[in-house]
């Protein structure tokens, strides 16, 4: 079974300037979350869809942040414009089943790994 | 307060040895706790997950509730230089998943 995959593994851009990050999870899997890791710090969820539905965005920094998920597949996650605080890896994860945290194991992709200069 | 506090080390250990992690929270609607695992340039892995109080063992590894004191604990016997990652804590009650900080661990050949 293919893990979830996260495009690229690297970016690095300026200060103001726009980022896109890319998922795509293990096919089946009903949920999908973006997760913000600030280095030496736990995941911090930014968003969670159900299919192509928003569950929870309530720590999505909305000015400047905001993801999709089209057909209920793939997602991407946009920052525009970057600032320097946002250098950060940007984790994708996804669960089978949309029942939540609780009992539903979440599999996580590499990464990609944000540097805002 | 943090929802979940956890210290980041690091720790080394000797090939061998007995390893502790352990969490304090908060939270006392909490019921489900996890440790992930996570490697160096790689994304967290879920190595074990408890609900409410009690043990369990899976190999090397027994995770350790006590929702009394709020405070979780992994041990990992004859620790390998395999072992050597990053331990995140995580747990939740009936919504959002909370981390803590992660433990650098690295076991010494």
């Amino acid at each position: 079974e293919a893990g979830v995959a996260q495009s690229p593994r690297y970016k690095i851009i300026e200060k103001r300037q726009s980022v896109a990050f890319w998922c795509n999870p293990i096919s089946g899997h009903a949920t999908l979350y973006w997760y913000q890791q600030i280095l030496g710090q736990g995941p911090k969820l930014l968003i969670q869809f159900q299919n192509n539905g928003v569950v929870d965005d309530s720590q999505l920094p909305k000015d400047r942040f905001s993801a999709e998920r089209l057909k209920g597949v793939d997602s991407t996650l946009k920052i525009q414009p970057a600032k320097l605080e946002d250098s950060a890896v940007y984790l994708c994860a996804s669960s089978f089943t949309p029942s939540g945290y609780n009992t539903d194991t979440q599999y996580f992709g590499p990464g990609t790994r944000l540097t805002v200069l | 307060q943090k929802e979940v506090e956890q210290d980041p080390g690091p720790l080394s250990v000797p090939e061998g040895a007995i390893v502790s992690l352990n969490c304090t929270y908060s939270n006392s609607a909490f019921q489900y706790f996890m440790w992930y695992r996570q490697y160096s340039r790689k994304g967290p892995e879920l190595l074990m997950y408890t609900y409410s109080s009690g043990n369990k063992e899976d190999g090397r590894f027994t995770a350790q509730v006590d929702k009394s004191s709020k405070y979780i604990s992994l041990f990992i016997r004859d620790s390998q230089p395999s072992d050597s990652a990053t331990y995140l804590c995580a747990m939740s009650g009936a919504n959002n998943l909370f981390f803590g900080t992660g433990t650098r661990l690295t076991v010494i050949p």
